[in-house]
């Protein structure tokens, strides 16, 4: 099925740890993004990219690192796990300003 | 910057009761509108959404109205369900640069439906 995968769909890391999550999606779609999702609190935007190779901050990008070396991949990288980064993490799709496709979620804790 | 506010939840509504989520939204230009839903342990999907002023989007009993003079897109449901009870998300996508479009979302507004 067409959409966006994201693996894993959980984590447990220790602090200090590094790890990627994955995001990848086949609609060929320009922008991709990486949210947060903590209660309470909605939906933070982490970093965006408007396509190959271009890549900007969100909201909430300390701690985080990502690059788009293709239209298909957008990894978010956690540098050095802390246990704030406890959260529910979800990449996101789109073309224009039709609507976005999101992938299942990552929930990550951070021990 | 452009903004999303919307109402604070939680709602909880009986079976059958009428359903009314606000939500304002500040912008530049002409953005897309959109109600995305989440259902526990899932991710966001789009419930419904509207592309200019006036249109009106609707799906599963769901609407919402584009309104510009209001800066509103709030959604309305006639008779809510207990499978309904999820969080409903505001958003909107404005143009950032090229083809691409960034969207800013609302804090969530979780709908608790009860028998």
């Amino acid at each position: 099925n067409a959409g966006v995968t994201q693996t894993p769909k959980f984590q447990v890391l220790k602090t200090g740890q590094s790890m990627t999550l994955q995001c990848a999606q086949d609609m060929n779609h320009e922008y991709m993004s990486w949210y947060r999702q903590d209660p309470g609190m909605g939906l933070r935007l982490i970093h965006y990219s408007v396509g190959a190779g271009i890549t900007d901050q969100g909201e909430v990008p300390n701690g985080y690192n990502v690059s788009r070396s293709t239209t298909e991949d957008f990894p978010l990288r956690l540098l050095s796990a802390a246990p704030s980064q406890t959260s529910v993490y979800f990449c996101a799709s789109s073309q224009d300003r039709a609507q976005a496709f999101f992938g299942q979620g990552t929930r990550l804790t951070v021990v | 910057g452009n903004s999303v506010t919307q109402m604070e939840g939680p709602v909880t509504l009986s079976e059958e009761a009428f359903l009314t989520i606000n939500c304002t939204y500040t912008a530049t230009g002409y953005p897309s509108l959109f109600w995305y839903v989440q259902y526990p342990g899932e991710g966001l999907q789009l419930l419904l959404k509207a592309t200019k002023a006036d249109d009106k989007g609707s799906n599963k009993g769901f609407e919402a109205t584009y309104r510009k003079e209001t800066t509103s897109f709030h959604l309305e449901k006639g008779s809510v369900q207990v499978s309904d009870s999820a969080v409903y998300f505001c958003a909107l996508s404005a143009p950032i640069t090229g083809t691409a479009s960034k969207l800013t979302f609302g804090t969530g507004t979780r709908l608790q439906v009860t028998l």
